[in-house]
């Protein structure tokens, strides 16, 4: 399965960009990261996702490293609503299943 | 478009009833999972379905659990026999044949076993 870390938990204040880490060293080179979130009691909901090059959509973006064994997803200005446990994954094998780690959860301080 | 649909958003089982949550997954998606989510833990996979086929069951526990994607109709995940421990929300996500990105979450079934 696929292997990913990033830390418990992470704090920002309102207005203020978040970087939040992804730690991916297994992931081959056709496997794609994707990030999800998750408010709580809600389903999780699909954030961004890349291969090689950096992305930017309306929700965030996605820096990744040039090794691909890492990557960051950059909130530009958090907002309270963007509390939530953010999760980090890619697809190893050729699978279609996403497995998921255990998460960020980000607290944004008003 | 509507997303991933799941019913019932909620479900309370004696323990020994069966559980069934159902999954309509996005109009065109073809392929679909089930996670289950412990309280106060995360998503844990557990099993890939497409149309009439399971591709991938690493994440069923061995008994008591099934799941099927019929050629009309929903997908199920079946609960036998269900015992405290299956207290969990359950989300089912959908993506199209050959995607191989994104897909999408609906908004949980929270079965509570008492």
């Amino acid at each position: 399965d696929a292997k990913t870390t990033q830390p418990n938990s992470m704090e920002s204040n309102e207005e203020e960009p978040v970087h939040l880490p992804c730690n991916h060293s297994t992931i081959s080179g056709t496997d794609y990261i994707h990030w999800y979130r998750q408010l709580p009691s809600q389903g999780p909901e699909y954030v961004i996702h890349g291969l090689t090059s950096n992305v930017n959509n309306r929700m965030a973006s996605l820096a990744i490293a040039e090794d691909r064994k890492s990557s960051t997803l950059i909130l530009h200005r958090a907002t309270l609503r963007d509390a939530a446990v953010y999760y980090c994954s890619y697809r190893s094998g050729g699978y279609q299943k996403v497995t998921f780690g255990t998460g960020t959860k980000l607290q944004v301080i008003p | 478009n509507a997303g991933v649909m799941q019913n019932p958003r909620h479900l309370v089982r004696r323990r020994g009833q069966e559980a069934r949550l159902r999954c309509s997954p996005m109009k065109g998606h073809s392929h679909v999972y089930w996670y289950r989510q412990l309280p106060e833990e995360g998503l844990k996979f557990m099993v890939y379905l497409q149309k009439e086929n399971i591709i991938d069951e690493s994440g069923m526990p061995k008994e008591r659990f099934s799941a099927e994607f019929p050629k009309e109709g929903p997908s199920i995940l079946r609960i036998q026999q269900v015992v405290r421990g299956d207290s969990a929300a359950y989300f089912c996500a959908s993506s199209p044949a050959n995607s191989g990105n994104t897909i999408y979450f609906g908004e949980g079934s929270w079965l509570t076993v008492v």
